[in-house]
């Protein structure tokens, strides 16, 4: 299977705590993206790395890619209410995980 | 610009029916992708269309077709439904093209269509 696999699948954390999700795959990846997904804003795209990096920022996003270990993380800092949601990786760009469940406490 | 759309977003159909759905993608994206998801299987990749060929395929039964017309509005059609074909399904649309290289971009994603099969 091309698709990825997230880890934890549910995480529950209080608003300014960090919160870090991982995918693993199995397959060689051109490229990794992350996206998220809520009922009010539906499947957005938050970042893509490419096989050749090792680490991007957005904004309060961390994503770091390990294809010798075929892992990818998902960082995000200072967590907000409003960061609650699924969050996805894909690989080769229509491949997605089971996704990790985010909820971030008031 | 304005974003992906999707008609119609809800649909209501009985088993052995067939279903078409739409997809407008970004202005100047050639690039439409199909997707299905449920609870149990998350998010599956239907297929891809570039330039009006289909250039991606996932795993799904010939009952799941699709096309693109030359303004790369793209549409998605289900024959024989089944109960199982009970899903949000999603397109997205993106600009693969960096220069003259094919290349994987950012998806942008329509709100979907909500279909249930009685």
């Amino acid at each position: 299977s091309q698709q990825g696999e997230e880890d934890p699948q549910a995480l529950s954390i209080q608003e300014g705590e960090n919160a870090t999700m991982n995918c693993s795959y199995k397959t060689s990846i051109n490229n990794l993206q992350w996206y998220r997904q809520n009922s009010g804003r539906g499947l957005v795209h938050l970042i893509l790395i490419r096989s050749n990096e090792r680490e991007k920022h957005s904004g309060r996003l961390r994503v770091t890619l390990d294809t010798s270990k075929k892992s990818s993380s998902l960082l995000i800092t200072a967590s907000r209410a409003a960061d609650t949601a699924s969050y996805f990786c894909a690989t080769n760009q229509f491949y997605f995980g089971t996704g990790t469940s985010l909820t971030v406490i008031p | 610009k304005a974003g992906v759309t999707q008609t119609p977003r809800y649909l209501i159909k009985t088993r052995g029916q067939q279903v078409t759905l739409s997809c407008s993608p970004i202005s100047g994206h050639r690039s439409v992708s199909w997707y299905q998801q449920t609870p149990g299987q998350g998010l599956q990749f239907l297929f891809e269309y570039f330039s009006e060929t289909q250039r991606n395929k996932g795993n799904f039964p010939g009952r799941f077709s699709g096309r693109q017309f030359s303004n790369s509005r793209s549409e998605m059609n289900v024959s024989t439904l089944e109960l199982g074909d009970s899903a949000l399904y999603l397109c997205a649309s993106s600009d693969p093209l960096a220069g003259a290289t094919y290349q994987y971009n950012e998806q942008f994603f329509g709100p979907g269509t909500r279909l249930t099969v009685l």
